[in-house]
């Protein structure tokens, strides 16, 4: 089955600077990879996701990468603000609900003010 | 009601126990999911079910099973609960199998003593 490898566990940066989470998958018949925010006590809310057929997308402050030959995608947060303070989960999917998100182990973010 | 629901918020339960964690969604989903979420593991699925009527196994299906008697509903149940199931546990939808974008429940804490 698919494997996801997240990194790093855990991320400090400075308000104002930016963040950059990545994961590398294993299986190449994966072809969706959202990317998922959690705060303390709440439920994984999607805050970005790219298909194979696309190498990056962006969303204001949020970007995400895939580079389909490595297996690997990133996301890229610029201009953090403290409200990006949270727990970021990758996730890989070979398409269709049947086999559900395969996740990477989180990476937890902070931002110092 | 809006989006998904989960119920209890939270349980303790003693160990050989029967226990039901309810989720119920408004969105017309047809697949729905069920995840843990352990420290230093992530979520991972334990069942899934693609429209009503069906279910599949996830990556942890031990312990636990699920019935989909309709659209809205995806009980879980531990037919004798054991320490290692203490874990919160989120439910998820997505509209078909083939759109991948899943949405979350705000999660079940359970401890099994």
């Amino acid at each position: 089955g698919e494997n996801v490898e997240q990194h790093p566990s855990t991320l400090s940066v400075q308000e104002g600077d930016s963040a950059v989470i990545k994961c590398t998958y294993s299986d190449s018949a994966s072809n969706y990879f959202p990317w998922y925010k959690q705060e303390l006590g709440k439920g994984p809310q999607l805050i970005i996701d790219i298909r194979s057929n696309v190498g990056e997308k962006k969303d204001q402050r949020i970007a995400v990468t895939l580079n389909k030959t490595a297996k690997h995608f990133s996301l890229h947060i610029t201009e953090t603000q403290p409200e990006d303070s949270a727990v970021y989960f990758c996730a890989a999917s070979m398409g269709g609900g049947a086999d559900g998100l395969t996740f990477g182990k989180g990476t937890h973010l902070i931002i110092q003010p | 009601i809006a989006g998904i629901t989960q119920a209890p918020t939270s349980q303790i339960l003693a160990a050989g126990r029967r226990m039901t964690l309810r989720c119920t969604q408004d969105m017309r989903h047809n697949a729905m999911y069920w995840y843990r979420q352990d420290l230093g593991l992530g979520l991972r699925l334990i069942h899934y079910s693609n429209t009503a009527g069906t279910t599949g196994k996830g990556e942890v299906p031990d312990g636990y099973s699920v019935s989909r008697a309709n659209t809205d509903d995806f009980p879980l149940t531990l037919a004798s609960a054991v320490p290692s199931q203490t874990s919160v546990y989120f439910c998820a939808s997505s509209l078909t199998t083939r759109e991948n974008e899943q949405f979350f429940g705000p999660g079940t804490r359970l401890t099994v003593l």
